[in-house]
């Protein structure tokens, strides 16, 4: 089963700040999702990436496909309280299933 | 936009309860997905529908059976509810192995 490890696990920090969060994996992912989730609520869809070294941004979010597609990144820029939520990292299951394989999350509080 | 909708956002059940979760997407896709989200251990994924009447588990299948009747509905049952079944519940519908689409989640509680 292939897991995908996502770091730090709780992030707290100032309005204003930067901050990354990283999702790490052993097996290669032709493609990786990032959603966000808010308490009370499902997840939402952020980015899909899908070539190696690819980044896509989103606003103050900024998002990296590693070269070897096995890894990914989501650095914010000037964090808001509004960024505040659940990040998830997901990447579609290479054993054939139409599965998507998650991340626990990092839980990000960004306070005012 | 995609809308994926679960037919409650609160239940209490009690033990031994014959319990249905019920979720709708509006977007013709063709797999739909159940899952439960518990504290430390991330989305587990329960079962999975890639077409009508099809269904395949997932990581955590004990307890639980799903029903796909329709294309845009996908049903968990919880056939004798139990404690430790108390969870949030997502539904979720994709159109390729990516990108799925959530509803707003099923906070089931079993007393």
């Amino acid at each position: 089963t292939q897991l995908l490890e996502q770091s730090p696990q709780f992030l707290s920090i100032q309005e204003g700040e930067n901050l990354t969060v990283y999702c790490n994996s052993s097996s290669v992912f032709s493609s990786l999702q990032w959603y966000r989730q808010e308490p009370g609520e499902g997840p939402v869809l952020l980015v899909t990436v899908v070539t190696g070294g690819e980044v896509k941004k989103l606003k103050r979010l900024t998002f990296q496909f590693g070269d070897a597609r096995k890894d990914s990144s989501l650095h914010i820029t000037a964090a808001q309280p509004g960024d505040t939520g659940l990040y998830l990292c997901a990447g579609a299951d290479q054993g054939g299933s139409e599965k998507l394989v998650f991340g626990k999350g990092t839980k990000l509080t960004v306070n005012p | 936009d995609v809308k994926v909708t679960q037919s409650s956002r609160y239940l209490v059940k009690r033990t031994g309860e014959k319990v249905f979760l019920e979720c709708v997407q509006d977007m013709d896709h063709e797999n739909m997905f159940w899952y439960r989200q518990d504290p430390g251990l991330g989305l587990r994924l329960i079962y999975f529908s890639y077409d009508v009447k099809m269904k395949e588990k997932g990581d955590i299948p004990e307890g639980y059976s799903v029903s796909r009747e329709k294309k845009e509905r996908f049903s968990l049952i919880l056939e004798s509810a139990s404690t430790n079944q108390t969870s949030m519940y997502l539904c979720a519908s994709s159109l390729w192995s990516y990108e799925a689409f959530f509803g707003q989640g099923t906070r089931l509680t079993v007393v």
